[in-house]
């Protein structure tokens, strides 16, 4: 079975500053694919990113990029230039390949920007 | 488009009764997801509809729970004989199939708590 592990269950960052937050799945698929989402508190979750496990090239959005490691199946977050509205719960997610379309997301990190 | 939306967002309940929640998708997204999320906890998948069709269902998802999209448009879910442990945030979630393109948007949840 598939699962998401999110090993940092809070991280903090000064603003303006740089954090990674980690994310390790297993699976034997080949084709899925990963995304990480964003969940204020007391707000819905959005999405952050996507990356497809076919592309080689790590996503990037603004000042969130990914680095993808798919034989060490792992998937980090970067957030660059941090600001006071990243602070948020973010869940690493896995969907499984079209077909069955499910998701599983990982227990998320909390993470904390300082002023 | 008006997002996801939910109702109600906020339920108190007995142990004991039935409760329904409602979800809206964003028009034209025939894709549906339900997932529970508990404290500290990611989004649990329990059931996904395509069109009107429930096509995967977790094990999560007991004989008490119940799941409809009648004309593959809004979604209930329906709780019967509520327990303690089924108090959580109840989340909806749409997407349209763009072959794999696609991106899920949350609702804001129903918040359950049983009494």
């Amino acid at each position: 079975a598939q699962t998401v592990t999110q090993s940092q269950p809070e991280m903090s960052v000064q603003e303006a500053e740089t954090v990674t937050l980690s994310c390790t799945y297993d699976t034997s698929e080949s084709d899925y694919y990963l995304f990480w989402y964003k969940q204020p508190p007391s707000r819905q979750m959005i999405l952050v990113i996507r990356q497809e496990a076919y592309k080689q090239q790590n996503a990037t959005e603004n000042r969130f990029s990914v680095n993808f490691q798919k034989a060490a199946k792992s998937f980090s977050l970067k957030i660059s230039d941090s600001q006071l509205g990243d602070a948020a719960m973010y869940f690493c997610a896995y969907r499984s390949p079209p077909g069955t379309y499910k998701y599983i997301f990982g227990t998320g990190t909390r993470l904390k920007v300082l002023a | 488009d008006t997002g996801v939306s939910q109702n109600p967002r906020h339920k108190i309940t007995k142990r004991g009764q039935n409760v329904t929640f409602r979800c809206d998708p964003i028009s034209e997204h025939n894709r549906l997801y339900w997932y529970r999320q508990t404290l500290g906890q990611g989004p649990e998948f329990l059931t996904y509809f395509q069109n009107e069709a429930q096509l995967e269902k977790s094990r999560l998802l007991s004989d008490r729970f119940s799941a409809e999209r009648p004309k593959g448009s809004f979604s209930t879910l329906e709780i019967q004989r509520t327990e303690q442990g089924d108090s959580a945030m109840y989340l909806c979630a749409s997407q349209k199939d763009w072959g794999g393109q696609e991106t899920q948007y949350f609702g804001p949840g129903t918040r359950l708590l049983v009494l």
